[in-house]
């Protein structure tokens, strides 16, 4: 079946600097891929659309220039949190779209904690 | 437009009853919907989905959803509980349109009683 990964699964940063999480789907091209977060006990949060080889398109409320979004290959997205803060800290999830199929292969999840 | 709504926020069963975890979806073209569960601090685990074939979906650990276009519901059913099934479930639509950005509902957390 279509596998997801993500890289890394936890991180911790301090604050100010910046961390880059990648989303890869192992046997399948994604153009489309996409990045939630998710707060504890609450559902998963749109982020951004990310469309290989061309700019990402963001929620409303999402600052594009904290949350860098790159897809430079069928196969691998990358989204970066610039200057991170305490309050960045959470779990970032990845999805990849099977191609045709609507649906959504989830990556496992990173968890960010800024300190 | 899209939108689901996960009725419930916490459902609890005695292991071995039956679960019925409630979804109401609305979209304006022909929807694609999806069940997928959660453990903690885990990923998102795919349980089934409907994409306009047999409206009676099967999924994996036993658990089903009947896709009702008058109901506009896609709830989601197991005839009995098993510990293991205690996690966060989502329901997500993904409707046409030109725009195949899913939606998830606010989730509904499972509590399996021994």
């Amino acid at each position: 079946g279509a596998v997801v990964s993500q890289h890394p699964s936890r991180v911790i940063c301090k604050s100010g600097t910046s961390v880059k999480i990648e989303c890869r789907s192992l046997d399948f091209q994604a153009t489309t891929m996409f990045w939630y977060r998710q707060f504890p006990k609450k559902s998963l949060m749109l982020m951004a659309t990310s469309n290989e080889g061309s700019k990402a398109t963001y929620e409303q409320g999402v600052e594009k220039d904290k949350f860098l979004i790159n897809h430079a290959s069928l196969t691998l997205s990358t989204l970066t949190v610039t200057s991170a803060h305490p309050e960045d800290s959470s779990f970032y999830i990845c999805s990849a779209e099977g191609q045709g199929t609507y649906e959504q292969y989830f990556g496992p999840g990173t968890r960010l904690t800024v300190t | 437009a899209q939108s689901v709504t996960q009725l419930d926020s916490h459902v609890s069963v005695s292991e071995g009853t039956p679960v019925l975890l409630r979804c109401n979806y609305s979209s304006s073209y022909s929807p694609s919907l999806f069940w997928y569960v959660q453990h903690p601090n885990k990923g998102l685990q795919l349980l089934l989905k409907y994409t306009s074939a047999a409206t009676l979906v099967k999924g994996i650990n036993g658990f089903e959803a009947e896709f009702k276009k008058s109901e506009t519901s896609f709830h989601l059913t197991k005839p009995s509980a098993h510990m293991s099934d205690a996690a966060e479930y989502f329901c997500v639509v993904s409707a046409g349109g030109g725009s195949y950005i899913p939606t998830f509902g606010r989730g509904t957390s499972l509590i399996v009683h021994p």
